[in-house]
């Protein structure tokens, strides 16, 4: 499909143990953003990408967290030494740069993490 | 900091009945407004957004928001609903800053459920 895709769909983990969330954004877009989700909860912000740099990562937690995308299109987004309190749906979007669409983001399906 | 706050987190109506879902904000600077929809086992979509220009905007499934600037709000109706429109609906802002990229900071989100 031409949507966000997000792998994977579920991923359980144990605490302490390292985990990788790829996001794959829709062809062209040069904004990538990454939100968390938690029960209850509207998504927050976690970091947004401008092409490969990183244009605002106010919103990572801790130094835990961590997310690349090195050749401006797939990001990942890296956590290490999880904890139970990381569980949530991690959400993806990408947007244009330019022109009248510029400002919608679009979201992918979300990764749901649960760390046991 | 900018904030949003959905004041109802659930609203149940009947179908065919009138609905609106409350958001207001709290912005010192001019801020762009969504609506976002989440119908069940769904990804997040957009619904209609207010950028510039009249305050009332409209999506294509008979829903529709206005911008009071004086009251910090962005309420969304619709006259009559329908069991399809059963879904979590979240209304975000995003700093206009002069270009078009930013984070979103979004609602915690109501669960609007219509019955026959």
């Amino acid at each position: 499909g031409a949507g966000v895709s997000q792998t994977p769909s579920n991923k359980v983990t144990e605490k302490g143990k390292y985990v990788e969330l790829r996001c794959d954004p829709i062809s062209g877009h040069t904004a990538l953003y990454w939100y968390r989700q938690s029960l209850g909860q509207g998504p927050e912000f976690l970091i947004y990408f401008q092409g490969t740099g990183a244009a605002d990562d106010s919103g990572l937690p801790n130094d835990r967290f961590f997310a690349v995308r090195p050749e401006g299109s797939v990001s990942t987004l890296k956590i290490q030494r999880t904890e139970r309190g990381d569980s949530a749906v991690y959400l993806c979007a990408s947007s244009l740069t330019s022109g009248r669409l510029a400002d919608t983001q679009y979201f992918g399906p979300g990764t749901r993490l649960t760390v046991l | 900091a900018q904030s949003v706050t959905q004041l109802d987190s659930q609203v149940p109506v009947f179908e065919e009945a009138p609905v609106e879902l409350r958001c207001n904000y709290s912005s010192s600077v001019s801020v762009y407004l969504f609506w976002y929809v989440q119908y069940p086992n769904q990804g997040l979509q957009l619904l209609l957004k207010y950028l510039s220009g009249s305050t009332l905007v409209e999506s294509i499934n008979g829903f529709e928001a206005e911008f009071n600037k004086s009251q910090t709000s962005f309420h969304l109706r619709k006259p009559s609903v329908h069991i399809s429109d059963t879904a979590e609906y979240f209304c975000a802002v995003r700093i206009s800053y002069g270009g078009s990229q930013g984070n979103l900071i979004f609602g915690k989100g109501t669960k609007l459920s219509v019955k026959p």
